[in-house]
């Protein structure tokens, strides 16, 4: 079946660095989305990706859907103790029907 | 608060007994999904409904394990003769169908946590 990994598992940065996670999947994709996962808290959506090679952005975050519809990439830049939490990617493999297979997740916490 | 709302929060029980959680999606939306989330790990599908059809089941839903949704709104997921590793997470999402733009988003509710002693 398809399996989704993301890199690193863990990561702490000082408050003001830069953070990126990697997500790959077995299979190719048709959508990913990235969640966030507050400590404590349930996943909330953050983004959808479609098209091969596109890169959305939101304020501080760059998210980005590989060529080959595998792979994936969030990108926050200085960040701030509010980005403490754990981000998921998340692969469809049918458009329309939502099954999502979740990644592994990272885990990034921020020393101030 | 118009969000997904799930119930209980939290649920202890003993091996072997049943336990039933409820879901009551965004009004408006006519799919809604179960997930199950253990320590450490992002949530694993398990099924979801699109009004009141059951579309797709997980391989890791076993017999023990049956969810309805009788009339398209709130669903109920039932686990039959508990076991220690059906302790985990319980979370509920639900989206819109339509527009196309819209498909894709799921919003997830705070969760059932399960112990199974």
């Amino acid at each position: 079946g398809q399996q989704v990994m993301q890199i690193p598992q863990y990561q702490h940065v000082q408050e003001g660095e830069d953070f990126t996670t990697y997500c790959n999947s077995s299979t190719t994709l048709s959508n990913i989305q990235w969640y966030k996962q507050r400590p404590g808290g349930h996943p909330v959506f953050l983004i959808q990706l479609v098209k091969s090679g596109e890169v959305k952005k939101q304020k501080r975050l760059t998210f980005q859907f590989g060529e080959a519809k595998k792979n994936s990439s969030l990108h926050i830049t200085a960040t701030q103790t509010t980005d403490v939490g754990t981000y998921f990617c998340a692969g469809g493999s049918n458009f329309g029907n939502e099954k999502l297979t979740f990644g592994t997740g990272t885990r990034l916490t921020i020393i101030p | 608060d118009t969000g997904v709302s799930q119930d209980p929060r939290h649920k202890i029980t003993k091996r072997g007994q049943n336990v039933t959680f409820r879901c009551d999606p965004i009004s408006e939306h006519n799919r809604l999904y179960w997930y199950r989330q253990t320590l450490g790990q992002g949530p694993e599908f398990l099924t979801y409904f699109q009004n009141e059809a059951q579309l797709e089941k997980s391989r890791l839903l076993s017999d023990r394990f049956s969810a309805e949704r009788p009339k398209g709104s709130f669903s109920t997921l039932e686990i039959q003769r508990t076991e220690q590793g059906d302790s985990a997470m319980y979370l509920c999402a639900s989206s819109l169908v339509w527009p196309l733009a819209a498909l894709g988003t799921q919003y997830f509710g705070p969760g059932t946590r399960l112990l199974v002693l």
